[in-house]
């Protein structure tokens, strides 16, 4: 079956510090890759996708994921942490075929900043 | 671009009445929009997919009698939660892409979500 997995629940980091949420998939094929970030109360806004091509995909807010075909994962970076940058922070898959379009979510990993 | 409203952001309802929450796309076609359900702290499970002018697709488990869900054009799509009781009570997010947009066809944007509180 489909699955994508965050390993880690919740992650607390100080403001400035660098920051990696990991991501693994289990997909038949290399899978559409998303992160989105949720704030409390709120949708769900896209950060970064990855299709094909490029592994290192740039988003907006200063993140970047890196695509690992060998590892199934997606892990997300920020060089330096912002305060504003607490949230939960979901990795997301779709693929093709009767699927399309569906997204499978991780578990979601909640972020707390430390000022 | 690619702003997804929802509406209402928070509904409280007696057990027994049916509430009616609006998904629409602001500045693209949504030939595809979704619904998902949210429970605290946990994942976002999607309930059911619809395309444009045709029947929406359920996921296992949703009862299609409970959350009717209706995208007559493409810029709408609404969820219908019939006799709502407060098992219900839940965070409904929807998600609208647009499959005829080249590479975007296979992002979905997503709306602010809807509290339902059933007393």
């Amino acid at each position: 079956a489909q699955s994508v997995t965050q390993p880690d629940i919740h992650i607390t980091v100080s403001e400035g510090a660098s920051l990696e949420l990991r991501c693994n998939y289990s997909y038949g094929a290399t899978p559409y890759l998303f992160w989105y970030v949720q704030s409390p109360g709120q949708g769900l806004q896209l950060l970064l996708k990855y299709f094909s091509g490029d592994t290192l995909v740039q988003g907006i807010k200063g993140f970047e994921a890196e695509f690992k075909r060998s590892q199934s994962s997606f892990n997300l970076r920020k060089p330096s942490v912002h305060w504003s940058d607490a949230a939960e922070y979901f990795c997301a898959a779709s693929a093709g075929g009767t699927s399309y379009g569906k997204l499978t979510f991780g578990q979601g990993t909640i972020l707390t900043v430390h000022p | 671009g690619a702003v997804v409203s929802q509406h209402p952001s928070w509904v409280i309802c007696k057990s027994g009445t049916s509430v009616k929450i609006e998904c629409r796309s602001l500045d693209f076609q949504a030939t595809t929009m979704f619904w998902y359900r949210q429970f605290p702290k946990q994942s976002l499970m999607l309930m059911a997919t619809s395309n444009e002018g045709s029947k929406a697709t359920y996921e296992q488990g949703v009862e299609k009698d409970k959350f009717l869900i209706n995208h007559a054009s493409l810029t709408l799509s609404t969820l219908t939660v019939t006799s709502a009781h407060p098992e219900d009570s839940s965070f409904y997010i929807c998600s609208a892409s647009n499959r005829r947009e080249g590479r975007t066809k296979n992002i979905q944007y997503f709306g602010a979500g809807t509290r339902l509180s059933v007393l």
